[in-house]
């Protein structure tokens, strides 16, 4: 059984630029959230996928945008980099929509310069 | 922002102590987590309650769910220093599929 994985791990771009981090979910997963962690803080909810379609989003403007595809793997794209969108990305995948027990990847360390 | 407010921040403590550490949040969520993020690591679940009052253990790990849904606490017995890493609360209410995370404590285990 596979884990989540996460690509890249680390990268650095500068404001204004776009970026698209991507996640493999568990097998047997077919649920997918997005969160950003800034240093030094708990993770904050960015949006979940599943079978698909985006089902509830956080607190994050429309130039976050994700998809999710037939095989449960998700990408997370940022568009108009600000420095303030330098964090950690995590991924986690869960076996449904409303269980609170997810399983995260290691993350992609984003850095706007 | 943060709607959970997680106590203490940092934590120092010598191999073989008892750590405790607590989740308050003004409203009330249906299910409380606790997850441990090590270094260069996403966060690991620890312990999933699901009932108001309802005590855990996993291992050397307790947890509550608070009567009023609004608090739990994790504790850990008998410390050994891989226990250190951030331990982050999170709490979900019912048909809304996000986690609400508190800020983290910091665990140091001195051998």
């Amino acid at each position: 059984e596979t884990g989540v994985t996460q690509s890249p791990t680390h990268l650095i771009k500068t404001r204004g630029q776009q970026v698209t981090l991507r996640c493999s979910s568990q097998s047997g997963h077919n649920t997918v959230s997005w969160y950003q962690q800034a240093l030094g803080q708990g993770p904050q909810f960015i949006f979940q996928y599943y079978r698909e379609e985006e089902n509830g989003r956080g607190n994050f403007p429309p130039r976050f945008s994700g998809l999710q595809f037939p095989n449960y793997s998700s990408e997370l794209n940022v568009n108009a980099l600000e420095l303030d969108d330098s964090a950690l990305y995590l991924c986690a995948s869960s076996a449904g929509l409303d269980t609170g027990e997810l399983f995260f990847g290691e993350g992609s360390r984003l850095t706007v310069l | 922002g943060q709607q959970l407010n997680q106590s203490p921040q940092s934590m120092f403590i010598q191999e073989g102590e008892d750590v405790s550490m607590n989740c308050t949040s003004s409203s009330i969520f249906n299910t409380w987590l606790w997850y441990k993020q090590d270094p260069g690591e996403g966060p690991v679940l620890l312990i999933a309650l699901y009932k108001a009052g309802e005590l855990t253990s996993n291992g050397r790990l307790t947890a509550q769910f608070g009567i009023t849904r609004k608090d739990s606490f994790l504790n850990i017995s008998a410390s050994i220093p891989s226990d250190v890493g951030i331990y982050f609360c999170a709490g979900q209410r019912t048909s809304v599929s996000r986690l609400t995370f508190g800020e983290g404590t910091q665990l140091t285990v001195n051998p």
